[in-house]
C-alpha cells in the first residue's frame, strides 16, 4: 500500500535560517502530493501541493518539488520566521479505486527560535 | 466559499460516558466526508469517512460510530468512552471540483476523557 515518512523532529532553527523538511513516499499510481500545517491547537492547512512528476507547489515562502525519480517532495523555505512554527505533514493522494483516502505522514514538528 | 464546523471545541467527560461530535460544511454538495483522531504527539488516524448520505466505510475497528444523517454533516458517536478515546478529532471534508485529493479541515475538537 501507499505510505509516506517523514524525517522525524522537532527540528529547531533560529529566524532566518534555512529549512528543510525531508519527505519520501510509496506509491502504485501517479499520486497528488501535499504539505500540510497545524499550528497549535489548531486544524490542518493545506500549504502546498503538486500533482505531477517535476511539478512545484509554492505558498507562503514555502517550496516543493514533485521528484518522481527520487520518490521524494521535499519542503524547503530560505527563511523562516517565528510564525512558522507548528507541525509539517506531507500527505499523497490517489483515487485509490474511488476511496480517495489520503496517506500522511507522522508530522514533523518546527520550532523557530528568536 | 466553503467553510467547516465542528462542535464543541472542547470537551471533558467521564469514562463510560456517551459522546456525540458534530462537523457541517457548508457551501458545498456531496461532499466526501472525514473523522480523524490525533493523540499526543502523534500523527493523524483515520477513524471514518462517507461518500454520500448513510454511507460510512470504517478504517479502525473501535467503540466509536459515525453517521451522516444529512448530505453536510458528519457526527461521531460513542455509547461509552474510554481512556484511550482523549485526543483531537479532525473532521475534513473533500470535493469532486478539486479531485477530491485536497482535504480541508475543521478546527478540531479537543476530547478529554477522565
Amino acid at each position: 500500500g501507499d505510505s509516506v515518512t517523514q524525517m522525524e523532529g522537532p527540528v529547531t532553527l533560529s529566524e532566518e535560517a534555512f529549512l528543510t523538511i525531508n519527505c519520501t513516499y510509496t506509491a502504485t499510481g501517479y499520486p497528488s502530493l501535499f504539505w500540510y500545517v497545524q499550528y497549535p491547537g489548531e486544524g490542518l492547512q493545506l500549504l502546498l501541493k503538486a500533482t505531477k512528476a517535476d511539478d512545484k507547489g509554492s505558498n507562503k515562502g514555502f517550496e516543493a518539488t514533485y521528484r518522481k525519480e527520487t520518490t521524494s517532495f521535499h519542503l524547503e523555505k530560505g527563511s523562516v520566521q517565528v510564525s512558522d512554527s507548528a507541525v509539517y505533514f506531507c500527505a499523497l493522494s490517489d483515487d485509490g479505486g474511488g476511496s480517495y483516502i489520503p496517506t500522511f505522514g507522522r508530522g514533523t514538528s518546527l520550532i523557530v527560535h528568536p | 466559499s466553503q467553510t467547516i464546523h465542528q462542535w464543541p471545541a472542547t470537551l471533558v467527560q467521564p469514562v463510560g460516558s456517551p459522546l456525540s461530535l458534530e462537523c457541517t460544511v457548508e457551501g458545498t454538495s456531496n461532499p466526501n466526508l472525514y473523522w480523524y483522531r490525533q493523540a499526543a504527539g502523534r500523527g493523524l488516524q483515520l477513524l471514518f469517512y462517507s461518500v454520500g448520505i448513510g454511507q460510512i466505510s470504517s478504517e479502525v475497528p473501535q467503540n466509536l460510530s459515525a453517521s451522516r444523517p444529512q448530505d453536510r454533516q458528519f457526527i461521531l458517536s460513542s455509547k461509552k468512552l474510554l481512556l484511550s478515546d482523549s485526543g483531537f478529532y479532525l473532521c475534513a471534508w473533500s470535493t469532486r471540483d478539486r479531485g477530491y485529493n485536497e482535504q480541508f479541515f475543521g478546527p478540531g475538537t479537543r476530547l478529554t476523557v477522565l
